[in-house]
């Protein structure tokens, strides 16, 4: 069964742009959440989505935004890029929503330079 | 609110020698509590979880954690390090809601000398 997959892996945009990230999850999974990792501040959740619907949001700005589609892909942008939104963004699927009880399986990144 | 510390930035070890990654945690819940392995430039892999059963966890590649709710501690552990196992290891706390709700360690990167 193919992981889950994060495209592009690596990405150069200027400050002020806008950019589409995409995750395709583990088939049959579900749900599907996003992670920010830095040096600074660590992995930090950005949003999980599951059966289309955004079910919890972590604590960062409106600029970052996602959305499902009915097979379960998921898409992050981010508006107005700025050089701190550099960063491995990281997308995790999973059958279901609670963590105790389906495992996340991780893609591996994408790395998104912002100069 | 749920917390996460991991009390070694950086930990190096000879192979064949025990390796202790140090996690204390603090959670208003009882809580759910993960550790996850990193290689560079992979994705995260889960190591093993606690959720409440036997407190002490077996996980994969021969690595284990025990539950120390006096000491609010999940410390993991291997008896003998393999050059395999050098990577960065995180702590993760969940409160059990929404799996989205997982709160991350600033992680270890583990070293291992042969």
């Amino acid at each position: 069964k193919a992981g889950v997959t994060q495209t592009p892996r690596y990405l150069i945009k200027t400050r002020g742009q806008q950019v589409t990230l995409s995750c395709s999850p583990i088939s049959g999974h579900r749900s599907v959440s996003w992670y920010q990792q830095t040096p600074g501040q660590g992995l930090q959740f950005l949003f999980e989505y599951f059966s289309e619907t955004q079910r919890n949001k972590g604590n960062f700005p409106g600029r970052f935004s996602g959305r499902q589609f009915s097979n379960s892909r998921s898409e992050m942008n981010v508006s107005t890029l700025e050089l701190g939104d550099s960063a491995l963004y990281l997308c995790a699927s999973s059958l279901g929503l609670a963590p105790t009880s389906y495992e996340q399986y991780f893609g591996p990144g994408t790395r998104l330079t912002v100069t | 609110a749920q917390s996460v510390t991991q009390l070694d930035s950086h930990v190096s070890v000879s192979e064949g020698t025990p390796v202790l990654l140090r996690c204390n945690y603090s959670s208003s819940y009882s809580p759910s509590l993960f550790w996850y392995v990193q290689h560079p430039n992979k994705g995260l892999q889960l190591l093993l979880k606690y959720t409440s059963a036997a407190t002490l966890v077996k996980g994969i590649n021969g690595f284990e954690a025990e539950f120390k709710k006096s000491e609010t501690s999940f410390h993991l552990t291997k008896p003998s390090a393999h050059m395999s196992d050098a990577a960065e290891y995180f702590c993760v706390v969940s409160d059990g809601g929404s799996q989205g709700n997982l709160i991350f360690g600033k992680g270890t990167k583990l070293s291992v000398k042969p």
